[in-house]
């Protein structure tokens, strides 16, 4: 177990609606960063929270949104949800910004029909 | 940006052989190289990482490689097991992880 946890494991919503996903880190781990993995694919990266601020984003749309909390938990916002948006999201926490290492929760499975 | 490029994509081997797994990457600045294996319906676990200052890093039946010049960078898996059935990601860092595609290792018993 990597005590990093995500809530809900499975989610069905339709285009255009909005979905808010959650995770809760590991304490003491003040950096959270959320992916993407389409079936069959690597993790993509959607963005990277420190200290409760976005400080890296991949190539993902605005209407990805997050939010970090000071008590190590975080969310990632999606609105507008498209079919393409599909996939099972990954967060990952550690310690630092830096090169430390990496823990995944288990993923929530969203389904956009 | 950083693109990562792994082969194969699927592997199957026998109980007992060794597996190899290659990544190739494209940015110089990456300089932490771990591997993930993600079994079905869960997240991806470390099970071995490197840095760059380093060429070779053992554990156990695991094993890592890097060649920094050449930008490429191995998994070695001895005496295979059934349950190393999985599939196993390789990624590059410099700060934003990025990640290989994956390779399906299937270990008939």
């Amino acid at each position: 177990e990597t005590g990093v946890t995500q809530s809900p494991t499975h989610l069905i919503k339709t285009r255009g609606q909005q979905v808010t996903l959650r995770c809760s880190s590991q304490s003491g781990h003040n950096t959270v960063s959320w992916y993407q993995q389409a079936l069959g694919q690597g993790p993509q990266f959607i963005f990277q929270y420190y200290r409760e601020e976005e400080n890296d984003r991949g190539n993902f749309p605005p209407r990805f949104s997050g939010l970090q909390f000071p008590n190590y938990s975080s969310e990632l916002n999606v609105n507008a949800l498209e079919l393409d948006d599909s996939a099972l999201y990954l967060c990952a926490s550690r310690a630092d910004r830096g090169l430390g290492t990496q823990y995944f929760g288990p993923g929530t499975r969203l389904l956009v029909l | 940006g950083e693109n990562v490029e792994q082969h194969p994509s699927t592997l199957s081997v026998q109980e007992g052989d060794s597996a190899v797994i290659k990544c190739t990457y494209s940015d110089s600045a990456s300089n932490y190289f771990p591997w993930y294996k993600q079994e079905l319906g869960k997240g991806p676990q470390l099970i071995i990482d490197i840095r760059s200052n380093v060429g070779e890093k053992k554990d156990q039946r695991i094993a890592v490689t890097l060649n920094k010049t050449a930008k490429h960078f191995s998994l070695h898996i001895t005496e295979t097991q059934p349950e190393d059935s999985a599939v196993y990601f390789c990624a590059a860092s410099e700060g934003e992880f990025y990640f290989g595609s994956g390779t399906k290792l299937n270990v008939k018993p």
